[in-house]
């Protein structure tokens, strides 16, 4: 199995601009999550789903921040419009429901200038 | 408000010696407590799984412990390597019901040569 795949691996992008940031999970797997990393905060829960459906997102910083689990194979988060800080590293991680382990992504290093 | 405390500074030991590292939390009634190592530009990948009812784990050259009156979880390497450094963060899954872990900001191991 490849692990959870991201893309892209760096994304450099200007202040107002729409990035989307894409994971594909492991296959079989049905719980998704998006976790993003600062030296300041850590690695912080964004939004999960179950099954597609998305669980919680009281992570998600604000409105300008929306995620997507369109099917089984596929995520997007989005940021709309972006601000330098949003910089950070974003994670997708991903399981089988209500199981121990988390199986990461190697992360979306996302810079906002 | 619900902590989860690790070393924010480095540590530093000699090849051969045993690094331990320390997850101390607070308001938090554990379900299980994970530890994960992070490499430089890469994502959290699980170690080792000690449960509330469970005082120590072991796998290889790793050894968890969990004190759940003191609040604390050690994390143990023995006969550390050069390659054993990277970054180690704890996970705590609250008891009542959800599987999320929430992660602690990590603790840099560097074993010198």
């Amino acid at each position: 199995d490849a692990g959870v795949i991201q893309s892209p691996r760096h994304e450099v992008t200007e202040m107002g601009q729409e990035v989307t940031l894409r994971c594909k999970p492991i296959s079989g797997h049905n719980s998704l999550f998006w976790y993003r990393q600062t030296m300041m905060r850590g690695l912080e829960l964004l939004i999960y789903f179950n099954n597609n459906v998305p669980i919680d997102d009281s992570g998600m910083p604000e409105d300008r921040f929306s995620a997507k689990m369109p099917n089984a194979s596929f995520s997007t988060l989005k940021i709309q419009p972006s601000e330098p800080r949003d910089s950070a590293v974003y994670f997708c991680a991903s399981t089988l429901m209500e199981s121990d382990t988390q199986y990461f992504g190697p992360g979306t290093r996302l810079t906002v200038l | 408000s619900q902590k989860i405390e690790q070393n924010s500074e480095a540590l530093n030991i000699q090849e051969g010696k045993t690094a331990t590292l320390t997850c101390n939390y607070t308001n938090y009634s554990p379900a299980y407590l994970q530890w994960y190592r992070q490499d430089p530009g890469r994502g959290p990948v699980f170690l080792l799984l000690i449960r509330e009812n469970e005082k120590e784990k072991r796998k290889e050259r790793l050894k968890v412990t969990f004190d759940t009156t003191l609040k604390q979880s050690l994390f143990h390497i023995t006969a550390s390597q050069p390659a054993d450094s990277a970054t180690y963060l704890c996970a705590l899954t609250a008891s009542g019901g959800s599987y999320i872990p929430t992660f602690g900001r990590g603790t840099s191991l560097i074993v010198h040569p």
